[in-house]
């Protein structure tokens, strides 16, 4: 494969549920990127991984728990979601975090998660 | 703080012909990357074209070019010989050069919805 992958595509979870969408990213990239993209608004960026550390964690409730076991992969925990957490989820990689020209962001195709 | 505006919410053009979309910006900042990306049905958001402020000359990338107009803070995407695959939204997004500032962070406009007619 190619590029950068996600799974599930799809997910329909309950309020109680735990699940986890997972990305995978095969373009020997150093930083990644957690986004949801939700109805009628831009695209809001969560979280940030450089080197499977976390640089930046944008003010998302504490139900959504990242996780980057390494370079390649990143997760992103679900646990007591809410209705309104129903979005696109969007994971992208960049050959680092910098900002230089090496920061540009590719995406993977996302998750469309619903919660009833 | 950055803002990202793309005044047409949908457009639409004829297969083969030429169509422009807007993007406007507003920033304090004189160092920037300015990015279009598209979205089809699909969902995948794919890197149209990229520009770098510091760079006069206009990014082009086959049938896609950008007019970048720094001073008036416009960026707008024009696709030549258009073909059906184009249909798509598409983002202008722009990203700080000063990591102190902004770090990572991509800020997007909202989107134009573009429709191309056989």
């Amino acid at each position: 494969e190619t590029g950068v992958t996600q799974t599930p595509r799809h997910l329909v979870m309950g309020m109680t549920n735990k699940k986890s969408l997972k990305c995978e990213q095969h373009l020997g990239h150093n930083a990644m990127y957690w986004y949801k993209q939700s109805a009628k608004k831009p695209l809001e960026l969560m979280f940030v991984y450089s080197l499977e550390e976390r640089v930046e964690n944008n003010s998302v409730p504490s139900r959504f728990s990242p996780e980057c076991p390494n370079s390649s992969h990143l997760f992103l925990h679900l646990h007591t979601l809410q209705p309104e957490d129903s979005a696109l989820y969007l994971c992208a990689s960049s050959q680092d975090a910098t900002s230089g020209i090496q920061g540009t962001q590719y995406f993977g195709p996302g998750t469309r998660l619903t919660v009833l | 703080a950055q803002t990202v505006t793309q005044s047409q919410p949908e457009m639409s053009v004829q297969e083969a012909e030429t169509v422009t979309l807007s993007c406007t910006y507003d920033t304090s900042e004189s160092d920037y990357y300015l990015f279009w990306y598209k979205q089809p049905p699909s969902r995948q958001m794919i890197l149209v074209i990229r520009q770098e402020a510091y760079k006069q000359q206009n990014a082009t990338e086959n049938r896609f070019s950008v007019n970048f107009q720094k001073a008036a803070k416009s960026f707008s995407l024009k696709i030549s010989d258009s073909q059906l695959g184009d249909a798509a939204m598409y983002f202008c997004a722009y990203r700080s050069a000063i990591w102190e500032t902004s770090g990572s962070r991509l800020t997007f406009g909202e989107g134009t919805q573009l429709t191309v007619n056989p």
